[in-house]
């Protein structure tokens, strides 16, 4: 199946800076890539949907400015954290649909778990 | 977002059948999805179904869709000890995707 790869897996930061995590689609392109968001022992929130080339679309409730989200590329979609604080520490999980594919599957990445100190 | 519910928690038997169960609320969903997530890792798609499909079998998975009252399920035959993790249903159309609270299965030897 494709493949979607996160990095970093994990990453510990100190309070007031920004974490950047990086989404990439290794044997396809995908124009939508989703990013989402997991607590502990609780399922996945919908962060945002990141297309390509424009503006990501956040779910009601996620602060835009908090998390930046760039599609640059059919490969590559980016979610900076910025200003982390520690409610922000998570699991970060992204998910991506292939352009060729219209079967609806998404594929997702391996997460990334930040903890913020 | 769309409500996706499931039950927290089911244990079985090495070698019973487990059948995991989901409700939604969105009736425009186009796309139904089972995953798997082991501890520490990310999802990993076990199968899907479209909503205008009842039933759909692979290998060792069962999936039931009744989309009159909006529930699905997943049954996993002859369900190994390996099979134990989290399991999500997902529901959605092409641009978004809402995910169930995950059910805990244990599979005791």
């Amino acid at each position: 199946g494709a493949v979607v790869s996160q990095h970093p897996s994990w990453v510990i930061c100190k309070s007031g800076t920004s974490v950047k995590i990086e989404c990439r689609s290794l044997d396809f392109q995908a124009t939508t890539m989703f990013w989402y968001r997991q607590f502990p022992k609780q399922s996945l929130m919908l962060m945002a949907t990141s297309n390509e080339g424009s503006k990501a679309t956040y779910e009601q409730g996620v602060e835009k400015d908090k998390f930046l989200i760039n599609h640059a590329s059919l490969t590559l979609s980016t979610l900076t954290v910025t200003s982390a604080h520690p409610e922000d520490s998570s699991f970060y999980i992204c998910s991506a649909r292939a352009v060729d594919k219209n079967t609806g599957e998404l594929f997702f990445g391996e997460g990334s778990r930040l903890t913020v100190l | 977002g769309e409500d996706v519910e499931q039950s927290l928690f089911l244990s079985v038997r090495e070698g019973d059948s487990s059948v995991i169960n989901c409700t939604y609320t969105d009736s425009s969903s186009t796309y139904l999805y089972w995953y798997k997530q082991e501890p520490g890792a990310g999802l990993q798609l076990l199968t899907y179904i479209f909503s205008n499909m009842d039933m759909k079998q692979d290998q060792r998975l069962t999936v039931l869709l009744n989309k009159k009252d909006k529930h699905l399920s997943l049954r996993i035959a002859d369900t190994q000890t390996g099979d134990s993790a989290i399991y999500f249903c997902a529901e959605g159309n092409f641009n978004k995707f809402y995910f169930g609270s995950g059910t805990k299965l244990n599979v005791k030897p």
